[in-house]
């Protein structure tokens, strides 16, 4: 059964560093999000894609965040500068036709 | 704004006793709404969604407009339903997800 792969699961790093994420999403689903996951609380979204087309990223801290899906399949999420309060589980998910999201393992970021 | 609100953090309850999540809901248009659930060390997964009112591992929840509430139910509760569960409202028209905070259901022996 085809799943969403992400990359690395867990990454520890310094404040001010730049990290990256990566995804891939299940074959043929257009629809790719990201999430960010903070203990205790569930999943807010960061940013949608539409194929390679950015479709809401309002939630994304841009001055610090940017992601891309260049050719509309997988994708990647950057942070740079890392800052402590961005410590937190960072899931992708995909979506076809159907409302039915599949998620990714995550990755757990931890910014000392 | 969209708000799903799950009140209980922690639930315990006794293998073969009843369960019951608690979910509501803010949404002004007409809700879509889903059950996700996240064992350890695995990912989050759809458990059940409202539209096809079925009963997916013992599981069944109702839609309640007058309440604006889908709580989850279980009659028996198995130890394998130890889990966080995630309440969730599927905005079609955005084709997103709004996630409640999350309750983390432990069956005890």
């Amino acid at each position: 059964e085809a799943e969403v792969a992400q990359s690395p699961r867990y990454k520890i790093t310094e404040k001010s560093q730049a990290v990256a994420f990566w995804c891939d999403p299940i074959s043929g689903h257009a629809t790719l999000y990201w999430y960010r996951q903070i203990l205790g609380q569930g999943p807010e979204l960061l940013v949608q894609f539409q194929d390679e087309s950015v479709v809401d990223d309002s939630q994304l801290p841009k001055d610090r965040f940017s992601a891309e899906r260049l050719k509309g399949v997988d994708s990647t999420l950057k942070i740079q500068p890392a800052e402590l309060g961005d410590s937190a589980m960072y899931l992708c998910a995909s979506q076809h036709d159907t409302d039915t999201q599949y998620f990714g393992p995550g990755t757990r970021l931890t910014v000392l | 704004a969209q708000r799903v609100t799950q009140p209980e953090k922690l639930l315990s309850v006794f293998k073969g006793a009843p369960v019951e999540l608690k979910c509501n809901y803010s949404y002004s248009g007409s809700p879509e709404l889903f059950w996700y659930v996240q064992y350890s060390r695995q990912r989050l997964q759809l458990l059940l969604r409202h539209i096809s009112r079925e009963s997916i591992k013992g599981f069944t929840a109702d839609l309640n407009k007058g309440e604006t509430s889908f709580h989850l139910k279980k009659p028996f509760a198995q130890e394998e339903d130890s889990a966080m569960y995630y309440c969730a409202l599927y905005s079609g028209s955005a084709r997103q997800l709004t996630f409640g905070s999350g309750t983390q259901l432990t069956v005890l022996p």
